[in-house]
């Protein structure tokens, strides 16, 4: 079984639409996450997500918007879409906060969203 | 800006031969460094860490070297193989402040080829 799935694996789309990537992950892991990554490989956090407690990169647009139904799942809305937000996008977990510890966290195989 | 960058972005070694893989942090505060490898179209996998009151860790064919005085990190890899080829990435386990996501800093990544 997948540890943690991302849904879909490809998503092309036109300028100033909306959509939504889904992440679910069965690690009983009670912390998840979602980065970007741009074309160049480099890898950003874009939020964090624990017991009901979002926590937000500075720096991402408030057109981004993480949802967590349950501890399993976090899905990432985007609205008014961007020729920028063009990335892949990355879906994790961990069991806890990082910053409690080593920091090992498990990524999903990533969702590539190409706005044109 | 970023705290964790990368010397070389790629790297060619012979099949069986060692690879070194470095990198720089500029975060004195962090708490443990950590090794990702990811394989073209998936997510980062962890490799390895090493909390930041170590010197040397080792693991199954890799090695992880923490040098506090310089401020820097490497990864070694023992008898490449083929399936050895990928994206490195370090990354440091820091605590943003004020308005920041709890998560990795990841550096740029360095694409390790094998060459048969």
């Amino acid at each position: 079984d997948t540890a943690v799935s991302q849904t879909p694996k490809y998503l092309v789309t036109q300028m100033g639409n909306d959509k939504s990537i889904k992440c679910e992950q069965n690690l009983g892991h009670d912390t998840m996450y979602w980065y970007k990554q741009d074309s160049k490989k480099f890898l950003k956090i874009m939020f964090s997500y624990n017991n009901k407690e979002l926590i937000i990169n500075e720096t991402v647009p408030n057109r981004f918007s993480p949802k967590s139904p349950d501890k399993a799942h976090l899905n990432l809305h985007i609205n008014s879409l961007e020729l920028g937000d063009s990335a892949v996008y990355f879906c994790a977990s961990s069991q806890d906060l990082v910053r409690s510890y080593t920091g090992e966290l498990f990524f999903g195989e990533g969702s590539r969203l190409t706005v044109l | 800006g970023e705290s964790v960058g990368l010397h070389l972005p790629t790297l060619s070694v012979q099949e069986g031969d060692n690879s070194i893989i470095n990198c720089a942090y500029s975060n004195s505060a962090s708490d443990y460094f950590i090794w990702y490898k990811q394989e073209s179209g998936k997510g980062p996998q962890f490799i390895i860490d090493i909390r930041s009151n170590m010197d040397k860790r080792q693991g199954q064919r890799v090695t992880v070297l923490l040098n506090k005085t310089v401020k820097h990190l490497s990864l070694q890899i023992a008898a490449t193989q083929p399936g050895d080829s990928a994206v490195y990435f370090c990354a440091e386990n820091m605590v943003y402040s004020g308005g920041g996501a709890d998560g990795l800093t990841f550096g740029k990544g360095t694409h390790l080829i094998i060459q048969p």
